[in-house]
């Protein structure tokens, strides 16, 4: 079975530019998160969606938004992009079911984003 | 929101038993508390979920007191590739999310 796949894995952009990132959860999985990690703040979550309905929103600004197409997969763009913006970019998918679910979410191996 | 609390660093040699301790004292009725691990430039894995009591999988053991407020993780015999961030988590995310915090974690570090 596939795991959690990000892409891309690596890219660097420029103060202002904006930028998109893809996650393919596993297949079967309704439910994608994103998580932003920095050495300085750790690893913050910033949204989650579930069939394509954002349900769950972290504490970041509006230039960092998302979606999910119907088949799951899940995109997020940060807009106006600030040198702070540099760091690895999680994501996760989960089945969300209780039966299924033995509180484990499943994380890609994340989309590292430098600004320069 | 349930904070948790984790020695930052922690040392060990191969073989030997790790225990790592979370202090969640504001932990609420139907919070789970969820263990991972992660390696540097990758996401987080899973290890383990427990309410109450003792939970065991092939890789790991959890143990949560009656009162839930604090939890060990207990990782046997570790090798070298377990140097790695343990998070422990605490919350119900099938719920909210937000309430899945990861905090800045253990960083065990396995000396040969």
């Amino acid at each position: 079975k596939a795991g959690v796949t990000q892409t891309p894995r690596y890219l660097i952009k420029t103060r202002g530019q904006q930028v998109t990132l893809s996650c393919s959860p596993i297949s079967g999985h309704r439910s994608v998160s994103w998580y932003q990690q920095t050495p300085g703040q750790g690893l913050q979550f910033l949204f989650e969606y579930f069939s394509e309905t954002q349900r769950n929103k972290g504490n970041f600004p509006g230039r960092f938004s998302g979606r999910q197409f119907s088949n799951s997969r899940s995109e997020m763009n940060v807009s106006t992009l600030e040198l702070g913006d540099s760091a690895l970019y999680l994501c996760a998918s989960s089945p969300l079911t209780r039966l299924a679910n033995t509180g484990e979410l499943f994380f890609g191996e994340g989309s590292r984003l430098t600004v320069l | 929101l349930a904070k948790t609390t984790q020695p930052i660093s922690m040392d060990s040699y191969e073989g030997q038993e790790v225990n790592i301790t979370c202090s969640h004292n504001n932990i609420a009725t139907n919070d789970y508390i969820t263990w991972y691990q992660q390696f540097p430039s990758q996401g987080p894995r899973f290890i383990i979920q427990g309410y109450k009591t003792k939970v065991t999988n092939e890789v790991a053991s959890l143990f949560i007191p009656a009162d839930r407020k604090s939890s060990t993780l207990s990782l046997p015999r570790v090798s070298l590739s377990d140097t790695a961030v343990y998070y422990c988590l605490v919350g119900d995310w099938m719920i909210d999310f937000n309430k899945f915090y990861f905090g800045s974690g253990t960083k065990l570090n396995v000396k040969p």
